[in-house]
């Protein structure tokens, strides 16, 4: 099957801990994105790749780290910096079908500070 | 800036009723415009998307959008809602470029009342 997978489903951390979250596809897609998802707010841009071994920050990038050694790999380090992490996290990747492009996204992981 | 408006945080309709979803978006060129669905702890999910040619685009589910560049609207239809439409929708603008950000619309909660 192709598509978009994220661990851990649910993740806890202590406050002052750095944890990481994975994402991975297999859909051969160039760009990668994380998003931040509070409610009532939407979807907020924490980073995005275009390609491999280069990312840019988002709109929310205080806190956070990413790498992309991989084409299918993306992953956020959450790292103790970040004032408030509690939140959902979606990744999502990139493909062009014809000459549009879309957004796909993986399942999410819940993140919550103790 | 690019911004998104969805100005209802809440719906509530009767199973079988129309549906209507507002979303005005403020861009600077054309747009692509897409909506997306998202159940409770899920991913996003693509009902359509809009990039050129005809202003009204046929998504899944039944589900249909009109661009109205006239208005900077997109909003979305559905002739009859099931009780399984309940969820929340979210709708996104985009630059024409591959690697595209998108940007969000804070979402609509649709709620289904048999």
């Amino acid at each position: 099957d192709g598509g978009i997978t994220q661990s851990p489903k649910y993740l806890f951390r202590k406050e002052g801990q750095n944890v990481t979250l994975s994402c991975e596809q297999n859909l051969n897609h160039d760009a990668m994105y994380w998003y931040r998802q509070d409610p009532g707010q939407g979807l907020r841009l924490i980073y995005y790749s275009q390609i491999v071994n280069d990312f840019q920050k988002g709109d929310i990038a205080e806190g956070y780290s990413v790498s992309r050694e991989k084409k299918e790999s993306f992953p956020l380090t959450v790292t103790s910096a970040q004032k408030n992490p509690t939140a959902f996290y979606l990744c999502a990747s990139n493909g062009r079908t014809g000459i549009t492009d879309t957004q796909y996204f993986g399942p999410g992981t819940r993140l919550t500070v103790l | 800036a690019q911004s998104v408006t969805q100005p209802d945080i809440h719906i509530t309709v009767s199973e079988g009723a129309s549906l209507e979803l507002r979303c005005n978006y403020s861009y600077g060129a054309t747009p692509y415009l897409f909506w997306y669905v998202q159940s409770p702890g899920q991913g996003l999910q693509l009902l359509l998307k809009y990039f050129s040619g005809d202003t009204l685009v046929q998504g899944i589910k039944g589900f249909e959008a009109e661009f109205k560049r006239s208005q900077s609207s997109f909003n979305l239809r559905k002739p009859s809602v099931h009780w399984s439409d309940a969820a929340e929708y979210f709708c996104a603008v985009g630059p024409m470029e591959y690697g595209n950000k998108l940007v969000f619309g804070a979402g609509t909660i649709l709620r289904v009342k048999s």
